[in-house]
């Protein structure tokens, strides 16, 4: 069972530079979610998307761009990397988007220089 | 390594004894309740969730208690074993709000 799957697990990029992160699910799962995960703070989402076709907005959502054009696919784009998005960077999956809890994949480590 | 689990509060517990981890958390509106496990260079795992018609709720070596009228969520594990040692924090959402999970507790288990 795959569960959520993140690609790549590590990257070092250089600021203004631009690169997809991907997520894929097998679960059917219709919510998908981005989250970044820095020292001292909880996670944060970035967008999120209810189904195929739809997404949104998260809390934290500035220098990011989503699509979600299949069930299964989420991916994150970094439009001109900066240092501030230095972080780990976490997909996550559920049925639905209310009182469900949430599948996450092992990350990306995403350093920007 | 992974830096996630730096500056944050940690308790130590010995193998074999219980662990108890706790969580305020703030929006009184909230009825649903998550905790998860994240290990070093995991991703979260869920633990156990409770809903607030409950106070308490019971898994497999793990019993979460919910108390709202403090806004208060803990995790209790019972026998603690060194794969035990991780980050735990809770998340809380309801209705149409978006989860929002805490900053975490670390739990070093000594052997």
């Amino acid at each position: 069972n795959a569960g959520v799957t993140q690609t790549p697990k590590f990257q070092v990029l250089k600021t203004g530079q631009s690169m997809t992160l991907q997520c894929a699910q097998d679960m059917n799962h219709e919510y998908m979610s981005w989250y970044r995960q820095d020292p001292g703070m909880g996670l944060r989402l970035i967008h999120y998307s209810v189904g195929a076709g739809i997404t949104d907005q998260g809390e934290v959502p500035n220098g990011y761009n989503v699509s979600r054009s299949t069930t299964e696919d989420f991916p994150l784009r970094l439009l001109s990397a900066a240092p501030s998005q230095t972080s780990v960077y976490f997909c996550a999956s559920s049925l639905r988007r209310d009182n469900q809890p949430q599948h996450f994949g092992d990350g990306t480590r995403l350093s920007i220089l | 390594g992974e830096s996630v689990g730096l500056h944050l509060p940690t308790l130590s517990v010995q193998e074999g004894d219980n662990s108890i981890i706790n969580c305020a958390y703030s929006n009184s509106a909230s009825d649903y309740f998550i905790w998860y496990k994240q290990e070093s260079g995991k991703g979260p795992q869920f633990i156990i969730d409770i809903r607030s018609n409950m106070d308490k709720r019971q898994g497999q070596r793990v019993t979460v208690l919910l108390n709202k009228t403090v806004k208060h969520l803990s995790l209790q594990i019972a026998a603690t074993q060194p794969g035990d040692s991780a980050v735990y924090f809770c998340a809380e959402s309801g209705g149409y709000q978006k989860v929002t999970f805490g900053t975490g507790t670390k739990l070093q288990v000594i052997p």
